[in-house]
């Protein structure tokens, strides 16, 4: 089955700053790739998504980036704010049965300081 | 938030209990999700309907018991768990469509805390 790898588990940035996050799949079948966070105590919401045919997708301060190749896609975060902290999930999903199942990352805690 | 509402918010049950968590989506939708989240861990997929039908079981053990009456409504029945079973139980939703990229919405869990 689908294996997906998140890297770094926690990550600490100054406010303005950038932040990556990394995540890497082990199946090639998977074409569908979202990201979710959790703020402390709440449920986790999708921020953004990418298809496998397309290799970026922008949303304001978000951006993803996908490498089929190689495997591994990317969720950035521009000019970080506090309200930015949270817990941070990737996931892949191979969708070939007309609904979704998502294998998730392990998540990373983002914490941005003021 | 009401589009998917989880019951009970919290619930603290002994090893030889019987309870049940319960979920309802008002999305409309017809695919629909248990997850156990627990600390340091991936969220695990338990199981999926699809339409009403159980459509994947991840080698979950059998003290834990899925029901789906309808497209709307998912049970999670709960009996003889075991302490490690403590963790926050996530039900999700989506809408099935062509090549399964629906976003799922996930309701706001039970956090399960076994005795």
């Amino acid at each position: 089955g689908e294996n997906v790898e998140q890297h770094p588990s926690t990550l600490s940035v100054q406010e303005g700053d950038s932040a990556v996050i990394k995540c890497t799949y082990s199946d090639s079948a998977s074409n569908y790739f979202p990201w979710y966070k959790q703020e402390l105590g709440k449920r986790p919401q999708l921020i953004i998504d990418i298809r496998s045919n397309v290799g970026e997708k922008k949303d304001q301060r978000i951006a993803v980036t996908l490498n089929k190749t190689a495997k591994h896609f990317s969720l950035h975060i521009t000019e970080t704010q506090p309200e930015d902290s949270a817990v941070y999930f990737c996931a892949a999903s191979i969708g070939d049965s007309g609904y979704s199942t998502l294998t998730f990352g392990k998540g990373t805690m983002l914490l941005v300081s003021p | 938030e009401t589009g998917v509402t989880q019951t009970p918010r919290h619930l603290v049950m002994g090893m030889t209990n019987k309870k049940s968590l319960k979920c309802e989506q008002h999305l409309g939708h017809n695919a629909m999700y248990w997850y156990k989240q627990s600390a340091k861990k991936p969220l695990e997929l338990m199981f999926v309907y699809n339409f009403k039908e159980q459509t994947e079981n991840n080698s979950v053990p059998s003290r834990f018991s899925p029901e789906c009456p309808n497209s709307s409504h998912l049970f999670l029945h709960l009996h003889t768990l075991q302490p490690e079973d403590s963790a926050l139980y996530l039900c999700a939703s989506s809408q099935t469509q062509d090549r399964g990229t629906g976003e799922q919405y996930f309701g706001p869990g039970t956090r399960l805390t076994v005795t």
